[in-house]
């Protein structure tokens, strides 16, 4: 069975561009999360998606966005990149009302210059 | 504001002795906790995890012990192994939120 798949792996953008990430959940998953590890830092809570919708936002500005597709595939938006949106973004999959597991994917590394 | 906090980000351990691995949190309206697993260039792997209600959890080589008293885990491996050096993700979730916060990881060493 294929896991969370996540592309592209590396992404370089310049200040003020925009990044878009995508993920692939698992078969059968209809919640997507995504998480940013900066350097140094815990992973952080940005977005979760379940059948399309918004369910919960982290503490991050307007213009970190996403949408779920219908067929449960994700993409995140990072607008007007800022230096520090350099990190880690991890996506995660899991079926809603489990006991929480969370299945991850290898990760986006996005590198603003 | 960090609910959930790791205050060890790395520890070394000998072959074949016990690694304890603390995590502390201060929301107490947590009732599930989990422990993940992050080896470089991956994705985090779900590892263990204890519900509120429990105070061990015990899976092989590890185990994950809760203290809500003290809303404190830990989580013990032993025999520790080569394999187990990783970075370890403690995370904490309210009941009806699917939302995880997580720590900021603990980098494991098991020296041969």
């Amino acid at each position: 069975e294929a896991g969370v798949t996540q592309s592209p792996t590396h992404l370089i953008k310049t200040r003020g561009q925009q990044a878009t990430l995508r993920c692939s959940p698992i078969s059968g998953h209809t919640s997507v999360y995504w998480y940013q590890q900066a350097l140094g830092l815990g992973l952080q809570f940005l977005l979760w998606y379940d059948e399309g919708e918004e369910r919960n936002r982290g503490n991050f500005p307007p213009r970190f966005s996403g949408r779920q597709f219908p067929n449960y595939s994700s993409e995140l938006n990072v607008n007007a990149l800022e230096l520090e949106d350099s990190a880690l973004y991890l996506c995660a999959s899991s079926f809603l009302r489990n006991t929480g597991e969370l299945f991850f994917g290898e990760g986006s590394r996005l590198t603003v210059l | 504001d960090q609910q959930v906090k790791q205050n060890s980000p790395s520890l070394s351990v000998q072959e074949g002795r016990i690694s304890i691995l603390n995590c502390d949190y201060t929301n107490s309206m947590f009732d599930y906790f989990l422990w993940y697993k992050k080896y470089p260039a991956e994705g985090p792997t779900f590892l263990i995890s204890i519900s509120s209600i429990k105070d061990k959890n015990e899976d092989g080589r590890f185990t994950v012990f809760l203290n809500k008293s003290a809303k404190h885990l830990s989580l013990h491996i032993v025999p520790s192994q080569p394999g187990d050096s990783a970075v370890y993700f403690c995370a904490a979730r309210v009941f009806g939120n699917e939302k995880l916060t997580f720590g900021t990881g603990t980098r494991l060493t098991i020296i041969p």
